[in-house]
């Protein structure tokens, strides 16, 4: 079964800094996809950012970036200018390309950015 | 185009008591999933649905909680004789096709169950 690990329980940036969330992945298939979701503290799931694993480039989305190395099978997310709104909790998710999307998440990051 | 539609956002119910809770999908979605969110946990897949069929429940438990996807209408996630071990935050998320991509990662906003 696929697991999603995320080792780092809190995470605290100062605000305008740029900030690392971690995430491994641990599958033997080869065609999948990763997911960074942020859950503020009104509790709903909003989605940030998307890596295939056929993707060449790392994904990009605003001040998000996923770095994305598929042979240490790590899908770290990268926050650029950290804002006082970008604190929440952040999880990692996997889904295997088997034809529907069954999400596999990671016990999340509790990011805090300080002014 | 309004996004997957859950409600009641929150819902309480007494030990025993049944809860249901809906989901509207995207239009044009066909694809319903649920997942359950424990307290300072993260979401955990319940049960895949198209409509009218219960693709993947592996996730549901055996007994008190079963889902519907009907032709017409929401998807309905049911929990008969509620506990107070389920109390969760249940999200649901809509996909217009197979295959995974970031078109099919929206959830819903969440129904917040707490058992009483």
């Amino acid at each position: 079964a696929q697991k999603i690990t995320q080792t780092q329980p809190g995470m605290f940036v100062q605000e305008k800094e740029a900030v690392t969330l971690d995430c491994t992945y641990d599958t033997s298939d080869q065609s999948y996809g990763l997911f960074w979701y942020k859950q503020p503290s009104s509790g709903e799931m909003i989605f940030l950012i998307y890596q295939g694993s056929y993707d060449e480039q790392n994904a990009t989305e605003g001040r998000y970036s996923l770095n994305f190395q598929k042979a240490r099978k790590s899908a770290n997310l990268v926050i650029s200018a950290s804002q006082l709104g970008d604190s929440a909790m952040y999880f990692c998710a996997f889904a295997m390309n088997t034809g529907f999307q069954k999400l596999v998440f990671g016990t999340g990051t509790r990011l805090l950015v300080s002014p | 185009n309004a996004g997957v539609m859950q409600n009641p956002r929150h819902l309480v119910r007494r030990r025993g008591q049944e809860a249901r809770l809906r989901c509207s999908p995207m239009k044009g979605h066909s694809h319903v999933y649920w997942y359950r969110q424990l307290p300072e946990e993260g979401l955990k897949f319940m049960v895949y649905l198209q409509k009218e069929n219960i693709i993947d429940e592996s996730g549901m438990p055996k007994e008190r909680f079963s889902a519907e996807f009907p032709k017409e209408g929401p998807s309905i996630l049911r929990i008969q004789q509620v506990v107070r071990g389920d109390s969760a935050a249940y999200f649901c998320a809509s996909s217009p096709r197979l295959g995974v991509g970031d078109t099919e990662a929206f959830f819903g906003q969440g129904t917040r169950l707490t058992v009483v």
